[in-house]
């Protein structure tokens, strides 16, 4: 049962602190998104990346978010300095084709908690 | 600008009973239309799509949805309610246009509670 996978499921660190969460998309996709979930806003997207190449960050504030793709199995969305209005649910997901009809199936979740 | 309106915070509904949790959109050219489920404490699984062609789409769970260009409605429902169909619903739209991208925007969602 393919799925993507999310890492760490939780974390709590200290306002300044560098926070790293990564992703490991759906064998075979070519599409990468990363979304923020919070009570206020809803589901954002941060970014969006196709074969690696990042296509859409116009949603991360650039002075402290950077996504990143090393390779086709690994995504990483890190924040540097944290700070406590970072706090939410970070959702990764990923599609087969970039197709625009494409389903997105998305990992659990990493839970940020920044103090 | 593309956009999701689903209307309803939460919706009570009794368990037997037929279900419908509401989604409005807008966007420019051909709307491509998603339905998402969330379960406390975990990612959001696909229900259903339309992309073209018969109005009305079959989706997992016994779900469907029903797609009316000229009210720009996609309406998520269900013949009969079960108590773990409660979650949190997400309407969401991909739109064809100049500069798109092709990302999804979401609604703010719509909690389904079931009772007994």
């Amino acid at each position: 049962d393919a799925r993507v996978t999310q890492t760490p499921r939780h974390k709590v660190t200290e306002m300044g602190q560098e926070v790293t969460m990564r992703c490991q998309p759906i064998l075979g996709h070519n599409t990468v998104f990363w979304y923020r979930q919070t009570m206020m806003q809803g589901l954002e997207l941060l970014a969006y990346f196709r074969n690696r190449a990042p296509l859409d960050d116009s949603g991360m504030p650039k002075d402290r978010f950077s996504a990143e793709m090393p390779d086709a199995t690994l995504a990483t969305l890190k924040i540097q300095p944290s700070e406590p209005r970072d706090s939410a649910v970070y959702f990764c997901a990923s599609g087969p084709s970039g197709s625009i009809t494409d389903t997105q199936y998305f990992g659990p979740g990493t839970r940020l908690t920044v103090l | 600008a593309q956009s999701v309106a689903q209307p309803e915070d939460q919706v009570n509904v009794a368990e037997g009973n037929p279900l419908t949790v509401k989604c409005t959109y807008s966007v420019s050219g051909n709307p491509y239309l998603f339905w998402y489920v969330q379960y406390p404490n975990r990612g959001l699984q696909f229900l259903l799509k339309y992309i073209t062609g018969d109005n009305l789409v079959k989706g997992s769970y016994g779900f469907e949805a029903e797609f009316n260009k000229s009210q720009t409605s996609f309406h998520l429902k269900k013949p009969s309610a079960l108590v773990s169909d409660s979650a949190l619903y997400f309407c969401a739209v991909r739109g064809v246009g100049s500069g798109n991208t092709g990302k999804l925007i979401f609604g703010q969602g719509t909690t389904l509670q079931v009772k007994p």
